[in-house]
């Protein structure tokens, strides 16, 4: 079954630093999709991305995040410079088509450490 | 713009007992509606989906949800809980035109006892 891959699964840096998450969504899929689960807490909606570009952001992605489709089949979430409240675990979901009934498949997802 | 509320942050149940974990969602169009499970230190899976099929949707592991539009609900069952059903689920929302971003409920931890 095909499935969305993040690289890496964790990550330590230290604050200040720029990080780059890296995702391969499934390869006929349209729309891409950062998450990010703060610990204990609930899955948070961070970007949306279609057609190289973003379709719609929360409030959480501000101007320290950054997403990226460099080359057709990776897509990245970079952070500028972390701060500790951006540790967190972050998922990267597709979809093959806006309405599609199939719904998302999520990574595995990155816990980003921020220390 | 939608949400989702998930009543009861911690359920337990017996080995073999009925698993109910509520879900009541909210959105202006009618909605996609999912339940996702995670287990420790790892992903989101989905268990089942709503999309404006059949009202009553039936899941991977055994379990099923029913969207009551009167209710505004889409509770998740199982008739007999089991060892390895213990984890969290997520109840979440899509709209079906617009953003279509997921937006999650806080989640239900379950627990199954012996």
């Amino acid at each position: 079954e095909p499935e969305v891959t993040q690289t890496p699964s964790h990550q330590v840096t230290q604050m200040g630093q720029e990080v780059i998450l890296r995702c391969v969504p499934i390869s006929n899929h349209l729309y891409f999709y950062w998450y990010r689960q703060i610990l204990g807490q609930k899955v948070e909606f961070l970007v949306s991305f279609y057609n190289n570009e973003i379709s719609e952001k929360s409030e959480i992605f501000d101007d320290q995040f950054s997403v990226e489709r460099p080359d057709g089949s990776n897509f990245t979430l970079k952070i500028r410079s972390t701060k500790l409240e951006d540790s967190a675990m972050y998922f990267c979901a597709s979809r093959a088509s806006r309405g599609s009934p199939d719904g998302y498949t999520f990574g595995s997802g990155t816990r980003l450490t921020v220390v | 713009a939608q949400s989702v509320t998930q009543l009861g942050s911690h359920v337990s149940v017996s080995e073999g007992a009925l698993v109910l974990l509520r879900c009541n969602y909210s959105s202006s169009v009618p909605p996609y509606l999912f339940w996702y499970v995670q287990y420790p230190n790892q992903g989101l899976q989905l268990l089942l989906k709503y999309t404006s099929a059949a009202t009553l949707v039936k899941g991977i592991n055994g379990f099923e949800a029913e969207f009551k539009k009167s209710e505004t609900s889409f509770h998740l069952t199982k008739p007999s809980a089991h060892m390895s059903d213990a984890a969290e689920y997520f109840c979440a929302v899509s709209l079906t035109g617009g953003g279509n971003k997921l937006t999650f409920g806080t989640g239900t931890q379950l627990k199954v006892e012996l």
